[in-house]
C-alpha cells in the first residue's frame, strides 16, 4: 500500500540554521508534490508545489527538491527564525486525480 | 477575499447524538474537500465534493456519515449517532480546480468531541 515517512520525532535548531525536512514515499509514483505549514489548532497552508520534472523549486527562504529515483522529498529552510517553528507536511498527488495523500507532518522547533 | 469559514470551530456532542460540520469554501471555489486529523496523525482524506454532486467518497465511513454541497449554502459534514472514535479534528478545503497541480485553501478546522 502507498506510504509516506515524514520524521516522527521534532528536530530542533538552532536560529539562523537551515532546517531539512524529509518526506520519504513508497508504491507511489506522484506526479506533483505539495509542502504544508500548520500551526496547533489551525488548518494547513499551501508553501511550494514541485512536479516530477522539476528537480528543485524555491521560493525566498524555502528550497524544495524532488527525487523520483530515491522516491524522496526535501525541504530546506535557510535562515530558519523561531517564527517557522510549526509542522510541516508533505503531500503527494498524481495526474488526473484530485486526491493528495498527506504525510504525518515533522514538526519544527527553531530555537532563539 | 475571506478564506475558507468553518463552523462550529468547537463542537461537543454525546455518544448517540449528530454532529453537523459546515463549510463556506473561499469565494470562486467550487472543489471542496473534508479531511480528518487525529493528534499525532496525517490528514486523512474523507470526501470530494463539486456543486450538488459527490465525486469521490471512498474516504468516508460507509455508515453514520454523510456530505453535501448544495448549489447555494455552506457543504455539510453529518456525523449521525457519534461515537467516541468520532473525536478528531475535521477541515475542509477548497480549491479552483479539482485535479492536478492544485492548491488547497484549508479552513480552521472545527475540533469535535464526543463525550
Amino acid at each position: 500500500s502507498q506510504k509516506i515517512e515524514q520524521n516522527s520525532e521534532a528536530l530542533n535548531i538552532q536560529e539562523g540554521k537551515t532546517a531539512t525536512l524529509t518526506c520519504n514515499y513508497t508504491n507511489y509514483s506522484p506526479a506533483y508534490l505539495q509542502w504544508y505549514r500548520q500551526d496547533p489548532g489551525r488548518g494547513p497552508v499551501f508553501l511550494l508545489l514541485i512536479r516530477e520534472n522539476e528537480k528543485e523549486k524555491r521560493k525566498e527562504r524555502l528550497k524544495v527538491t524532488f527525487d523520483t529515483t530515491l522516491k524522496q522529498s526535501l525541504f530546506h529552510i535557510t535562515a530558519s527564525q523561531p517564527a517557522d517553528s510549526a509542522t510541516y507536511l508533505c503531500a503527494l498527488g498524481s495526474p488526473g486525480t484530485y486526491k493528495y495523500i498527506f504525510g504525518t507532518g515533522t514538526r519544527l522547533k527553531v530555537l532563539a | 477575499n475571506a478564506g475558507v469559514m468553518q463552523n462550529p470551530r468547537h463542537l461537543v456532542r454525546r455518544r448517540g447524538q449528530e454532529a453537523r460540520l459546515r463549510c463556506s469554501p473561499m469565494k470562486g471555489h467550487s472543489h471542496v474537500y473534508w479531511y480528518r486529523q487525529l493528534p499525532e496523525e496525517g490528514l486523512k482524506f474523507m470526501v470530494y465534493l463539486q456543486k450538488e454532486n459527490i465525486i469521490d467518497e471512498s474516504g468516508m465511513p460507509k455508515e453514520r456519515f454523510s456530505a453535501e454541497f448544495p448549489k447555494e449554502g455552506p457543504s455539510i459534514l453529518r456525523i449521525q449517532q457519534v461515537v467516541r472514535g468520532d473525536s478528531a479534528a475535521y477541515f475542509c478545503a477548497s480549491s479552483t480546480e479539482g485535479t492536478g497541480t492544485y492548491e488547497q485553501y484549508f479552513g480552521p478546522g472545527t475540533r469535535l468531541t464526543v463525550t
